[in-house]
């Protein structure tokens, strides 16, 4: 049973480059979300897809923010220009029912 | 809107000890469901638990136990004669059951680090 898969796991960037992570659910999972957690709080929702449709966007997704799932399976996150502020982790889930279930998460530090 | 407040921000106790995470939450929506998940040092948050809201019956699994009271909006957590492998942070989490939204809305979370 393979869970859900993040890449890259850690990312360094400089301030004002674009950065792409990528996200593979749970095979059989429809619904597919994004989260971003900073030191010491709780994960914030960004996005989430049901298939291949973005149902929901939170106010915290600005328009530097993109996200896709094109085929209804894997999705990417696109950051562009990040700014220092940007530096969290972004945690992936997938769910068919209520339930959701986490990835490892991928860390973005920017410079 | 939807909220859910973690007060204790920190716990450190020795092994064997029993613990009770506290979980309050608000939401104007008559069913949703709550949530606990672990987050230990690796992490990977751990889907531990889900409650749907007309189901106050309280849990047991293992040395975990939920405590659901739906007169005071809390959904505690009690990890009994507690283990070394139990430090972590822990989030209570909120979702409406109806109305379009499936997002989550986490507490700030609990750390609890278990003492040998």
């Amino acid at each position: 049973d393979t869970g859900v898969s993040q890449n890259p796991r850690h990312k360094i960037t400089k301030r004002g480059q674009n950065v792409t992570f990528r996200c593979d659910p749970i095979s059989e999972h429809n619904r597919l979300y994004w989260y971003r957690q900073t030191l010491g709080q709780g994960p914030e929702f960004l996005t989430y897809f049901q298939n291949e449709a973005q149902l929901e966007k939170s106010r915290l997704l600005s328009d530097r923010f993109s996200a896709e799932r094109p085929k209804g399976s894997f999705s990417t996150l696109e950051i562009q220009r990040t700014e220092q502020g940007d530096s969290a982790m972004y945690l992936c889930a997938s769910s068919q029912g209520p339930s959701q279930f986490f990835g490892p998460g991928t860390r973005l530090t920017v410079l | 809107a939807q909220k859910v407040t973690q007060a204790q921000t920190e716990i450190s106790v020795v092994e064997k000890e029993d613990v009770t995470l506290d979980c309050v939450y608000e939401t104007r929506d008559t069913t949703y469901y709550l949530f606990w998940y672990k987050q230990p040092p690796s992490g990977e948050l751990v889907f531990l638990i889900r409650r749907n809201s007309f189901d106050e019956q309280n849990e047991i699994s293992g040395r975990y136990s939920w405590n659901f009271q739906k007169s005071t909006s809390s959904f505690n957590f009690t990890i009994t004669a507690s283990q070394v492998v139990d430090s972590a942070v822990y989030f209570c989490a909120l979702m409406r059951s109806q109305g379009g939204s499936e997002k989550l809305v986490f507490g700030k979370g609990m750390k609890l680090t278990v003492n040998p």
